[in-house]
């Protein structure tokens, strides 16, 4: 248990459906992560949230809308899909996103896959 | 830009063999190394990390080096148990400002009774 969850942990979707990923920190942080992994690819951070501010898209299609209604919480709205968005989406939190000794604690991710 | 690059697998070992993870990086400056772990069906967790040249991050029998003179930072343990089975990113972190984690692709370890 590393004071992130995410739900749901499975979801399937159709290429037309708009669903949700929730993500909730218990960790008093600052600062809040989306990334997507892939097989056989590393890790790519998609969003980062500090203070609630978004400070960095990785250029990611606007199918992935994220919203943080405060530091604790983090969603990813979802809307007319591709099979290759199909991955799993993992949420991470540090206490800010500037230090580099800073460690990201992730959640469990959500496996996503779009039919 | 930062890159790090660590050994395809899966690495198969019989429990109480040694392990070792190969991991290089390409980066500007000083960046922390960190190693992560993913146990299945769970996210990633720190398993150890490395701030500056020639320090030595360890914990549950891990342990890897910063060595700058040959960008590297390898993953070593003495004696694997079933429950090491898991898979092992490294993962650096430039330290001016906003620096994103940028990973490797991970390897998988299968450690068999």
């Amino acid at each position: 248990e590393t004071g992130v969850t995410q739900t749901p942990r499975h979801l399937v979707m159709g290429m037309t459906n708009k669903k949700s990923l929730k993500c909730e920190q218990h960790l008093g942080h600052n600062a809040m992560y989306w990334y997507k992994q892939s097989a056989k690819k590393p890790l790519e951070l998609m969003f980062v949230y500090n203070f609630k501010e978004q400070t960095e898209n990785n250029s990611v299609p606007s199918r992935f809308s994220p919203e943080c209604p405060n530091s604790s919480h983090l969603f990813l709205h979802l809307h007319t899909l591709q099979p290759e968005d199909s991955a799993l989406y993992l949420c991470a939190s540090s206490h800010d996103r500037e230090s580099s000794y800073n460690e990201q604690f992730f959640g469990p991710g959500t496996r996503l896959t779009v039919l | 830009g930062n890159s790090v690059t660590q050994m395809e697998g899966p690495v198969t070992l019989s429990e109480e063999a040694f392990l070792t993870i190969n991991c290089t990086y390409t980066a500007t400056g000083y960046p922390s190394l960190f190693w992560y772990v993913q146990y299945p069906g769970e996210g990633l967790q720190l398993l150890l990390k490395a701030t500056k040249a020639d320090d030595k991050g360890s914990n549950k029998g891990f342990e890897a080096t910063y060595r700058k003179e040959t960008t590297s930072f390898h993953l070593e343990k003495g004696s694997v148990q079933v429950s090491d089975s898991a898979v092992y990113f490294c993962a650096l972190k430039g330290n001016t400002g906003f620096q994103k984690l940028v990973f490797g692709t991970g390897t998988r370890l299968l450690v068999s009774p």
